[in-house]
């Protein structure tokens, strides 16, 4: 079966660090996976989507951006965090061929405090 | 753009009552509609979807409902227990198996 992780579990950072969170998937292969942003007690932003190695797409412009080095292995990273980059940032991993490659499946997220 | 209106944001009911949950699309292009729980501090756990090839599916107690040419579907729980407590969102599928997601749903059930 299929299992999606995320690290680390919590971060607590500066203003002005760098960031970079990891999120793998195990179990399938050529996933789609996407990296989203909930604000505490908001609806889920959309920030990257990559459908291979390699293929990023950007949702949002920020001052965050995501790579794909592996298949199977989602990066998100910043140069220099805000206050505003606060939140919950969660991967999420569907099926890269068939019939339901809609269908979305979270990680457990990474909760993120800039401070 | 997709947009996915969701109502009511928050909605409170007794243990043993039924809640539903309305989402409007405006992709008409979308055939896929999923519904996500979310209790507090996790991550959002896919409950049930339905595609467009039917208006209704059903699992246990709960059922989704859509209706393609109104451009909208529902999530129906029934008998309502305290562990439905959580945050629901719906979707809508777009371009490049991306999904569009509701505001959220903040149910609260009453024991």
């Amino acid at each position: 079966s299929q299992t999606i992780h995320q690290w680390p579990a919590t971060l607590v950072q500066p203003v002005g660090s760098p960031l970079s969170l990891e999120c793998t998937v195990e179990g399938t292969s050529n996933p789609n996976l996407y990296w989203y942003r909930q604000a505490a007690g908001r609806g889920l932003q959309l920030l990257f989507y990559s459908v291979g190695i390699g293929q990023i797409s950007s949702e949002v412009p920020q001052n965050l951006s995501a790579s794909r080095p592996q298949d199977r292995q989602f990066i998100l990273s910043s140069k220099k965090l805000l206050l505003s980059d606060s939140g919950f940032y969660l991967c999420a991993w569907s099926a890269g061929v068939g019939t339901y490659q809609e269908t979305q499946y979270f990680g457990p997220g990474t909760r993120l405090l800039v401070l | 753009g997709e947009n996915v209106e969701q109502h009511p944001s928050t909605l409170s009911v007794q243990e043993g009552d039924s809640a539903v949950i309305k989402c409007t699309y405006s992709d008409s292009a979308s055939n896929y509609f999923p519904w996500y729980k979310q209790e507090l501090g996790k991550r959002p756990q896919l409950i049930i979807d339905i595609r467009s090839n039917v208006g209704e599916k059903k699992d246990q107690r709960i059922a989704v409902t859509l209706n393609k040419t109104a451009k909208h579907f529902s999530l129906h729980i029934t008998e309502t227990q305290p562990e439905d407590s959580a945050v629901y969102f719906c979707a809508q599928s777009g371009s490049n198996y991306k999904l569009t997601f509701g505001k959220g749903t903040l149910l609260t059930v009453n024991p």
